[in-house]
């Protein structure tokens, strides 16, 4: 069974700074991984899809990379703002399953 | 934004009545998905529609049911609603396949008495 693990849990840094939060997950047998925003009382917003045969992508302010053999995904954020507070959240799609399976979360808090 | 929208935003309703919830989209994607968020769960896929009346179970689709007539509308039924499906509910859509990024609407928070 895919399990999705988002470490840690919460995050709290300086405006300014750069900061990278961490998904991995046990079965390297994906087609794509995404990350996602979800602001209190909120959907969650797209910001990022690496299909399994990327290594990156890029959009922004945001640079997410993928290796699928160690099972890990990396969402980078440069010069952090405090627009940037929200929970991250990052989830693979299975293959041979139209399902998602999503971690829970980390909550990233900008202090201005 | 996506055009998604949630009916109803808020809801209260006691056990064992049934429960209607609506997922309108204006993008004529052809899958939609209806997932739950809990804590200590994170978000889990109740049912999913890969077209007009093609539907299939998610991982925690007991005591629900759906229902899809029409491109733009995915009906999320609780036949009998229980306190365990107390819950915020998000309806998805993504245009092609699943391999497309993920569109959320804002969400239905649905309190069972």
């Amino acid at each position: 069974k895919q399990e999705v693990t988002q470490i840690p849990a919460a995050l709290s840094v300086p405006e300014g700074e750069n900061l990278v939060l961490n998904c991995s997950f046990t079965d390297s047998a994906i087609y794509n991984l995404q990350w996602f925003r979800q602001d209190p009382g909120k959907g969650l917003t797209s910001l990022l899809l690496i299909q399994s045969s990327q290594r990156e992508q890029t959009s922004g302010r945001l640079n997410a990379s993928l290796d699928k053999s160690s099972g890990r995904s990396t969402l980078y954020i440069a010069a952090s703002q405090p627009g940037d507070s929200a929970t991250y959240l990052c989830a693979v799609l299975i293959q041979g399953a139209q399902k998602l399976v999503f971690g829970q979360g980390t909550r990233l808090t900008i202090n201005p | 934004d996506a055009g998604i929208t949630q009916s109803p935003r808020h809801k209260v309703t006691e056990t064992g009545t049934p429960v209607t919830l609506r997922c309108h989209q204006t993008e004529n994607h052809r899958y939609m998905y209806w997932y739950r968020q809990d804590p200590g769960h994170g978000l889990r896929l109740i049912h999913y529609s890969y077209g007009v009346k093609d539907t299939d179970k998610g991982e925690v689709s007991d005591g629900y049911s759906v229902s899809r007539s029409k491109t733009e509308d995915f009906l999320l039924t609780l036949e009998s609603a229980t306190s365990s499906q107390t819950s915020v509910y998000f309806c998805a859509i993504s245009e092609k396949t699943a391999n497309s990024p993920l569109h959320f609407g804002n969400g239905t928070r649905l309190t069972v008495t």
